[in-house]
């Protein structure tokens, strides 16, 4: 059972252009969600965060929206680079009252291509 | 500090034998990962220690994967014996949180003939 989706498995987008990467879960107790970034022949690295008590985050041309209630969140890179070009993966866990944070969910990923 | 170090980084080798991954993690970070990453189930969690013990092996396809961590420097994912659908890329993390943002190595493509 898959718990975090990323439904498209490609993106391609001009250069100067949003990239829209979308990822939906499935389990309502998940209030943390991570982006991370992977170069082919790397490991992923953190690239954003956001808590399940905000509806946006914004770190330079990132920003993290999250839709509880759909149960959706989305990441928008302004304006896209060739650099940006990566495979792109969601990931969620619970923290909960408790403080204890879960283990991470990670999604299939998506291959986002910045074209020229 | 070098990161999480993983090694090889790349290994063939043929049916039924018995492979060793290795890895080092960010040293003071107390939570290690190993994932698998596939084309059709992305990154997968295999196990996860805490402090060197195992917290979560419940990822593990099956008693042909080990994983063990003698001491807060070293862990290691064992198959044996190697079947061609274990082939894939194997990733080791580690974190100060089990939630919080994890570093990845870069990876060991493993390819089982």
């Amino acid at each position: 059972d898959q718990q975090v989706k990323q439904n498209s498995p490609s993106l391609s987008v001009q250069e100067g252009r949003i990239s829209i990467l979308n990822c939906d879960y499935t389990n309502s107790m998940f209030d943390y969600f991570l982006w991370y970034k992977k170069y082919p022949a790397e490991g992923p690295t953190f690239l954003i965060s956001i808590s399940s008590i905000k509806d946006k985050n914004e770190d330079g041309r990132f920003t993290v929206f999250l839709n509880k209630s759909a149960k959706h969140l989305s990441l928008h890179i302004v304006p896209s680079q060739p650099g940006d070009s990566a495979v792109y993966f969601c990931a969620a866990n619970s923290v909960g009252y408790t403080g204890t944070a879960s283990k991470l969910t990670f999604g299939t990923g998506t291959r986002l291509q910045v074209t020229l | 500090d070098a990161g999480v170090i993983q090694s090889p980084r790349h290994e063939v080798t043929e049916m039924g034998q018995e492979v060793t991954l290795r890895c080092k993690p960010i040293s003071g970070h107390d939570y290690l990962f190993w994932y698998r990453q596939t084309m059709m189930r992305g990154l997968e969690l295999l196990i996860y220690f805490n402090n060197n013990v195992p917290i979560d092996d419940s990822g593990m396809p099956e008693d042909r994967f080990s994983a063990k961590m003698p001491n807060a420097s070293f862990s290691t994912l064992k198959i044996q014996p190697s079947e061609p659908r274990d082939s894939a890329v194997y990733f080791c993390a580690s974190s100060l949180g089990v939630g919080t943002e994890q570093f990845f190595g870069p990876g060991t493509r493993l390819t089982v003939l």
